[in-house]
């Protein structure tokens, strides 16, 4: 079975470019998580998809990122423009039943992808 | 001050040690995840918790939900043990993870 796949696994752009991640969760799994980790930083949480309607989108930096999950597959997260400080590596996590719950809630990472901003 | 934190930040240990890592926490929470970054990256969900103890292969878990403490020990340590160990938790109130800082782990041969 194919786990969480991410693309690209590292992205260069320049200050004030586009970038789009791309995140294919496990097949089946309802629930779908980005997370950020920046340079030195802990990973945060950004947004909490539940098949294509977003749940939670708290930690969403500000209106430079616009994730989506059209059908509720896939989901992509652009960021339009790209600012110094949005570099780092971007996880997406897929699960079936939700985090939250102890019991079931376990969390499939993809590799990340990485995005440097110059 | 964060939520949760991590101890130590760095270890480094010879081929064979035990390794304790300590993660503490400041708020309720439903369940704790212990994670492991390696250094191409990706993560790994190593333990899920929300009481006692679990454990797989030479690693094991625990959690003291009263004292809000759990601990990640590894036995007869390795090389490929190598990587960031991440402690992270459902506050009881929420959906979403809250992680911690990381501890690095170097398991020197």
């Amino acid at each position: 079975e194919a786990g969480v796949t991410q693309f690209p696994s590292h992205s260069v752009i320049e200050k004030g470019q586009t970038v789009t991640l791309r995140c294919d969760p496990i097949s089946g799994h309802d629930n779908l998580y980005w997370y950020r980790r920046v340079m030195g930083k802990e990973i945060k949480f950004l947004l909490h998809f539940v098949k294509e309607s977003k749940q939670d989108e708290s930690g969403m930096p500000n209106n430079r990122f616009l994730a989506e999950r059209t059908g509720g597959t896939y989901s992509t997260l652009k960021v339009q423009p790209a600012e110094l400080e949005d570099s780092g590596v971007y996880f997406c996590a897929s699960s079936q039943y939700g985090s939250a719950r102890a019991d079931t809630g376990e969390l499939f990472f993809g590799e990340g992808s990485r995005l440097t901003v110059l | 001050k964060n939520e949760v934190e991590q101890s130590p930040q760095n270890l480094t240990a010879q081929e064979g040690e035990f390794i304790t890592i300590n993660c503490s926490y400041s708020v309720g929470i439903s369940a704790l995840h212990w994670l492991q970054q390696h250094p191409g990256g990706g993560i790994v969900s190593l333990f899920m918790l929300s009481s006692g103890k679990k454990k797989h292969g030479r690693l094991i878990a625990t959690i003291n939900i009263q004292e809000k403490h759990s601990s990640l020990h590894i036995t007869a340590s390795h090389p490929r043990d190598s990587a960031v160990y991440i402690c992270a938790v459902i506050p009881r109130h929420g959906q979403n993870f809250v992680f911690g800082p990381g501890t690095r782990l170097s398991v020197l041969p």
